[in-house]
């Protein structure tokens, strides 16, 4: 599968505790980006990073919320401390470059449940 | 104003007939346009992109570009009820880099 690969698919947590979202983009590509979606809203965006770079956090809340793309190894979205407003689909896509025609291809999502 | 907006929607059409969406955008430099499909508890699926003023066609979908006005829209022909699903816009906007979505118009193609 040559596809953006997420994992977990589901993932279900007690408030308090931490939630680790990784990411794996297509073969070839560099640049990763994560998105929430919470029921019934658009998506909208939390960080863009390349490899051992955080480009744009502009979108990621200031406390709890992590991200990083190492150098080896799948970008982890990291969220301390869950809160039930932190329930939501969290999507990853990932591009070749950036630039007027670059496309992002999405992930299957992880649809994180805080009880 | 919102970046991109979007009607949301419900938007209904019978099948075979010819499904209009709507996009405007707020930043008159944006370059680059895309259309995403997300059926309910799916991933976005990219399905158009346009750059230039103007048509594009791939099948029966049809993208159109006016920059003057910064509007995008998507035209489906021959509805089918598999076209069901909420259609997202997104646009690269140069002050920002990443893309910017509207919140989605959902559509249903009734059989």
């Amino acid at each position: 599968n040559a596809g953006v690969m997420q994992n977990p698919r589901h993932l279900v947590r007690r408030r308090g505790q931490e939630a680790r979202l990784r990411c794996s983009p297509m073969k070839g590509h560099s640049h990763v980006y994560w998105y929430r979606q919470l029921p019934e809203e658009g998506l909208k965006f939390m960080v863009y990073l390349q490899k051992e770079n955080i480009i744009d956090e502009s979108g990621m809340p200031k406390e709890r919320f992590s991200a990083e793309f190492p150098k080896e190894g799948p970008s982890i979205l990291r969220i301390q401390q869950v809160v039930r407003g932190d329930s939501a689909a969290y999507f990853c896509a990932s591009s070749t470059g950036q630039g007027i025609l670059y496309e992002q291809f999405f992930g299957p999502g992880t649809r994180l449940t805080v009880l | 104003q919102k970046e991109v907006e979007q009607n949301s929607g419900p938007l209904s059409v019978p099948e075979g007939a010819i499904a209009s969406l709507n996009c405007t955008y707020s930043d008159r430099g944006s370059q680059s346009f895309f259309w995403y499909r997300q059926y309910s508890g799916k991933s976005p699926e990219l399905i158009m992109f346009i750059y230039s003023n103007g048509d594009k066609e791939d099948g029966r979908f049809t993208a159109q570009l006016n920059k003057a006005s910064q509007y995008v829209s998507l035209l489906i022909r021959d509805s089918q009820p598999s076209d069901s699903a909420t259609y997202l816009c997104a646009v690269n906007i140069p002050s920002a880099r990443q893309l910017t979505f509207g919140s989605g118009t959902q559509l249903t193609v009734l059989p």
